[in-house]
């Protein structure tokens, strides 16, 4: 599986774009990238998955670039709500080896 | 309804009884899973599921065994509990949606308490 490296917290105004990167150096050809939202005491949730350039739903948009080495999530115009712990997660569509749930990064939103 | 369950919801039990969680979903999902998250530790696969007749072993399986008694529902079980067992333990499945097999779909979690 490959490994993926994110930074462990983050802090953001209100009202401002925040950008999660990851790192996945030895992501294989038939990988995807996905990433969770997890709220305190709540299971995580899917919110976004790509494999290459640009991927947009109504919650983040997902950035790609062409070595696919890393991968950078944009959530626009945070609120309050959006503090939640985000994880990167790399593995292939099939999901014959299931994704391994590193630690994430804390974002905080502060007003 | 949610379409992932989990019972209990909250369990306080001794150092050495026998427990077991219960997880039922109405996804029609085929894939089940078992994670347990511990404080700033991110979530740890417990054991999976891909079908009835299919299990495997995930990072931390020792300790716990599992049941899946029909396509809807995956127990886990804990033969001995240990304080160490503490935790929060969430099921999951998967289905090949939209995200395909990646996006799996959580229950609302069981907070299992060791003493």
């Amino acid at each position: 599986l490959a490994k993926t490296t994110q930074p462990i917290s983050m802090d953001s105004y209100e009202g401002q774009e925040v950008n999660i990167t990851c790192s996945h150096n030895n992501i294989a050809t038939n990988d995807y990238i996905t990433w969770y939202q997890q709220f305190p005491s709540q299971g995580p949730r899917f919110i976004i998955q790509g494999y290459k350039t640009k991927v947009t739903n109504e919650v983040a948009s997902l950035f790609i670039p062409a070595d696919r080495k890393s991968s950078t999530l944009s959530l626009p115009r945070v609120s309050l709500s959006d503090t939640a712990v985000y994880y990167c997660l790399v593995g292939a569509n099939s999901g014959n080896t299931p994704l391994v749930f590193g630690k994430g990064t804390r974002l905080s939103v502060i007003a | 309804d949610a379409d992932v369950t989990q019972t209990p919801r909250n369990r306080i039990t001794k150092t050495g009884k026998r427990i077991m969680l219960e997880c039922s979903q109405t996804k029609g999902h085929d894939r089940m899973y078992w994670y347990r998250q511990d404080p700033g530790l991110g979530l740890r696969l417990i054991y999976y599921s891909f079908d009835v007749k299919d299990i495997n072993k995930g990072e931390i399986s020792d300790g716990y065994s599992v049941s899946r008694q029909a396509q809807a529902k995956f127990s886990l079980s804990l033969e001995s509990a240990i304080p160490n067992q503490t935790a929060l333990y969430f099921c999951a499945t998967s289905g090949n949606g939209g995200g395909g097999y990646n996006e799996q779909f959580f229950g609302p979690g069981t907070r299992l308490t060791v003493l």
